[in-house]
């Protein structure tokens, strides 16, 4: 399967550590881009190959994986960390996770 | 400074078609493979399609195949979608997407959309 999985939403106080995750058959041999999306706004990549950041964005966002299993984490989260994460590999062929909704209140 | 801007995007019938365009500047155009994504009204991004740097390779996702076609012109710095025998469930903003995996640093450049809307 070329599915991607992420929980649906989660929630976060200000300041305090949040993960997302992502699991997928296709993670056995891919690697996993993140990206952040607000409302009425484009994609922002995050992360890349499961880990890396692209210049520009704040070390709070950090990258894992365990097997098939690969986890966003948002240590210290702001407000403005709130909006739709999703996460993403490819074959040939791409594919994204459903997305999670993060509330940071 | 990478640009990208979409194009094309309107009200369509069903089973019409609609052809959208990406016009790209601010890098070499034909070093990259370029990518479209969309994203119906409340819903998740959903990867479209790709094409290779030289446009001799095209993958599709299964539920457009057979009925988009993508394609690229390296002297405009265009790439274009044809989207035939549209669906209700074609509905979305549609994005290109440019993506660089460098050495030590990584870009993924994305366009500002364009709504296409399949309805009666």
């Amino acid at each position: 399967s070329s599915e991607l999985t992420q929980p649906s939403s989660v929630s976060v106080s200000p300041g305090q550590t949040v993960t997302i995750t992502c699991s997928g058959d296709i993670l056995t041999k891919k690697l996993v881009w993140w990206f952040q999306q607000k409302p009425g706004q484009a994609p922002i990549l995050l992360l890349y190959k499961d880990t890396e950041r692209p210049s520009g964005i704040p070390l709070r966002f950090s990258g894992s994986r365990s097997g098939t299993t690969v986890t966003l984490t948002i240590s210290g989260a702001q407000i403005d960390d709130e909006a739709d994460y999703y996460c993403y590999s490819a074959t040939d062929k791409g594919v994204f996770g459903g997305g999670t909704k993060v509330t940071v209140l | 400074q990478v640009h990208l801007v979409e194009s094309g995007g309107g009200v369509v019938q069903p089973g019409r078609s609609l052809r959208l365009s990406c016009g790209a500047s601010g890098f070499t155009f034909s070093y990259y493979g370029m990518h479209w994504v969309r994203q119906a009204p409340g819903k998740g991004l959903e990867w479209v399609a790709v094409v290779s740097f030289d446009g001799s390779k095209k993958f599709y996702a299964d539920s457009v195949k057979g009925r988009f076609i993508i394609s690229r012109d390296n002297s405009k710095n265009t790439v274009s979608l044809q989207m035939n025998n549209l669906r209700p469930d074609d509905t979305a903003v549609y994005y290109c997407r440019l993506a660089v995996i460098l050495t030590d640093n990584a870009y993924d450049i994305w366009g500002q959309g364009t709504k296409v809307t399949v309805s009666s």
